[in-house]
C-alpha cells in the first residue's frame, strides 16, 4: 500500500529558531500534498495544500509567511516553520493524495 | 458551509459489545466517504471508504460503516469491540469536483474506550 513518512518524528527547539519538517511519498508519486495540523485531542485542521512545482494554496487564517511550504518534486513536500514560538507546538500531519489521501505518521513540535 | 459532525466527543462500550460511532454529513452532491483511526502520537490510517454502490461498507479490522443518504449519514460499527480498537476516530467526505485534489473535510473527531 502507499507509505508516506514524515521527518522528524519529534523535534524540541527554541523560540525564535526555524524547523523544517519532510513528508515523503515513499512508493507512489504524488501530485498533491496536504498539510494538517492538530491539536491534543482535536480533529485536523488544514493549513495548506502543496501542488508540485507552483505555490501552495493556504487556508483562512493561515500565515504563509509563517508557515513555508515547498513542494519540490512528486515525492517530497516541507513545512517550515519560521522563527517558531511557543504557540507553534503541535502535531504536525501530512498527508499525500494519489486519488486519495495517505497519511504520514505526523510530527510531534515543541516550541521551548 | 460544508461540514461533518460526529457529535459525541467520546463513546464508551465494553469489550465483546458491538459499537457505534456516529457521523452526519453536510456536503453537496454525492461525496465520497471515510473512517480513518489514529493512536495517539500517530498519523491516521484509513478503515473504509464509501465511492458508491452497496450501503455497507466493509473495511480493515472488522470495522463496517453503514451509508445513509436520507438521512446524510455515515455510521461506524463493529459487531465485537476488542480493547486494541480504543483510538481516536475520524469520518470524513471529499466533496467532489472539488477544486482542490481530495480536499477532505473531517469531523471533530471521536474517541472510543473499550473497557475489558
Amino acid at each position: 500500500g502507499a507509505v508516506v513518512s514524515q521527518h522528524p518524528s519529534r523535534v524540541i527547539c527554541k523560540s525564535g529558531t526555524s524547523v523544517k519538517i519532510e513528508c515523503r511519498s515513499l512508493d507512489f508519486q504524488a501530485t498533491t500534498m496536504f498539510w494538517y495540523r492538530q491539536f491534543p485531542k482535536k480533529s485536523l485542521m488544514l493549513m495548506a495544500t502543496s501542488n508540485e512545482g507552483s505555490k501552495a494554496t493556504y487556508e483562512q487564517g493561515v500565515e504563509k509567511d509563517k508557515f513555508l511550504i515547498n513542494h519540490a518534486s512528486l515525492t517530497l513536500s516541507t513545512l517550515t516553520v519560521t522563527s517558531a514560538h511557543p504557540e507553534d507546538s503541535s502535531f504536525y500531519i501530512c498527508s499525500a493524495s494519489q486519488r486519495e489521501q495517505f497519511f504520514g505518521p505526523g510530527t510531534r513540535l515543541t516550541v521551548l | 458551509a460544508q461540514s461533518v459532525a460526529q457529535p459525541e466527543d467520546q463513546v464508551n462500550v465494553a469489550e465483546g459489545n458491538p459499537l457505534t460511532v456516529k457521523c452526519t454529513y453536510s456536503v453537496s452532491g454525492n461525496p465520497y466517504l471515510f473512517w480513518y483511526v489514529q493512536y495517539p502520537n500517530r498519523g491516521l490510517q484509513f478503515l473504509l471508504k464509501y465511492i458508491t454502490g452497496d450501503n455497507l461498507v466493509k473495511g480493515s479490522y472488522g470495522f463496517e460503516a453503514e451509508f445513509n443518504k436520507s438521512q446524510t449519514s455515515f455510521h461506524l460499527k463493529k459487531p465485537s469491540a476488542l480493547v486494541s480498537d480504543s483510538a481516536l476516530y475520524f469520518c470524513a467526505a471529499r466533496p467532489l469536483g472539488s477544486s482542490n485534489t481530495g480536499k477532505l473535510i473531517f469531523g471533530q473527531g471521536t474517541t472510543l474506550q473499550v473497557k475489558p
